[in-house]
């Protein structure tokens, strides 16, 4: 059966704080993995990753994806308090499988 | 801006009675969407794959019969929750891949809560 864990399921951490989410995936038929926040309703694109190793960058937001050992962080440096959210990892092919995810509440 | 629209947003009906969501690709076109249901503290569960022009694959577990979906053009599916029971009350979430190629990144729509009393 295909599934998807993420860990920690919630994280407190304070303004200025670096966070790493992980991601771990198994899961048949795997082409990418994909990183969203979700806030208040529907979930925002964060990174897709489909080769191992190659880091994707967008501001504070880094994601790195490791298909050896079947993992991926999410790291966001210089938290804020706008960064609290659940981040979501979902992988597969056309069908994603998610996991549970993250809730992420940065405090001032 | 959005480029997956969803209607309602939100909807309160009684036991019993049925209840259409629409999910739109704006700009777009979707020959495939995906239905997911998201129940609080929850992950997002996929439900069903609604292919343009032909019946929708549900998951295992899903009942079809009680979860009609329909893919009538390339930006439009809906899914119908007939005779809506409390149990059903959840949010219910659309996507669709943005390009037609395999790993295009999922797009979703702003879900809709669905409340049966």
């Amino acid at each position: 059966e295909d599934k998807v864990v993420q860990s920690p399921l919630s994280l407190v951490v304070h303004e200025g704080d670096t966070v790493t989410l992980n991601c771990s995936y198994e899961v048949t038929n795997f082409r990418s993995l994909l990183w969203y926040k979700q806030e208040k309703k529907a979930p925002t694109f964060l990174f897709m990753l489909t080769s191992s190793g190659i880091e994707k960058k967008s501001g504070r937001l880094s994601s790195i994806l490791d298909k050896k050992e079947l993992f991926s962080i999410l790291n966001i440096t210089a938290t804020q308090t706008g960064d609290s959210a659940v981040y979501l990892c979902g992988g597969g092919s056309e069908k994603l499988v998610f996991g549970k995810g993250t809730k992420l509440t940065v405090n001032p | 801006g959005a480029v997956v629209s969803q209607h309602p947003s939100w909807v309160i009906c009684k036991s019993g009675t049925s209840v259409k969501i629409e999910c739109r690709s704006l700009d777009f076109q979707a020959t495939t969407m995906f239905w997911y249901r998201q129940f609080p503290k929850q992950s997002l569960m996929l439900m069903a794959t609604s292919n343009e022009g032909s019946k929708a694959t549900y998951e295992q577990g899903v009942e079809k019969d009680k979860f009609l979906i329909n893919h009538a053009s390339l930006t439009l599916s809906t899914l119908t929750v007939t005779s809506a029971h409390p149990e059903d009350s959840s949010f219910y979430i659309c996507s669709a891949p943005l390009f037609s190629t395999d790993n295009s990144p999922l797009h979703f729509g702003n879900g809709t809560r669905l409340t049966v009393t």
